[in-house]
């Protein structure tokens, strides 16, 4: 049963520019949530998405947005994007919530 | 709202020692507990969790965790560790109420030495 996966896996961009990830999640798997990754906040959650509808939100500005389509793949979006959205983001997919989570691993994007 | 605090951020550790990682959080309701491990370069891997039930959960890789709900923890331990255990380790925990949604610990990295 293949995994979460994520790409791409390494990204540079430059500030003011725009960023798509994607995330396809396990086989069967309607929730994917998304998480950024930094030395210095730790581990925050984005957003998560449940049959293309989002259900949760963290506390993000609005140039992070994301999407979820028909087979459950999602996106996430950054745009204008600033020094300090240099991160991991961190893609996880699940079943039923309850259960936890199954994590990619990860993009690794860097704005210069 | 629920927060997770783990109390060693390093941890150095000798080859086949035991180890003992702290992670206590806070929630006036009902929670999910989890620990992930994360190995340079990768994303998290589930070690256990606990959802109800007994509170001695054992995960993979010889880890088990022990939840005491009067003290609001779950300890992670093993007790015996590899070189190949040296990685971040993150408890997390998350609730009905929020939607599941996880929470984590700031992480604590366990560096084993021969």
């Amino acid at each position: 049963k293949a995994g979460v996966t994520q790409t791409p896996r390494y990204l540079i961009k430059t500030r003011g520019q725009q960023v798509t990830l994607s995330c396809s999640p396990i086989s069967g798997h309607r929730s994917v949530s998304w998480y950024q990754q930094t030395p210095g906040q730790g581990l925050q959650f984005l957003f998560e998405y449940f049959s293309e509808t989002q259900r949760n939100k963290g506390n993000f500005p609005g140039r992070f947005s994301g999407r979820q389509f028909s087979n459950s793949r999602s996106e996430m979006n950054v745009s204008t994007l600033e020094l300090g959205d240099s991160a991991l983001y961190l893609c996880a997919s699940s079943s039923t919530a309850v259960y936890g989570y199954t994590f990619g691993s990860g993009t690794r994007l860097t704005v210069v | 709202a629920q927060s997770v605090t783990q109390l060693d951020s390093q941890v150095p550790v000798f080859e086949e020692a035991p180890v003992e990682l702290r992670c206590n959080y806070s929630s006036s309701v009902s929670v999910y507990l989890f620990w992930y491990v994360q190995y340079p370069n990768q994303g998290l891997q589930l070690l256990l969790k606990y959802l109800s039930g007994s509170t001695l959960v054992k995960g993979i890789n010889g880890f088990e965790a022990e939840f005491n709900k009067s003290q609001t923890s779950f300890h992670l331990r093993k007790p015996s560790v590899h070189i190949s255990d040296t990685a971040e380790y993150f408890c997390a925990v998350s609730e009905s109420s929020n939607d599941y949604k996880l929470s984590f610990g700031a992480g604590t990295t366990v560096t084993v030495r021969a």
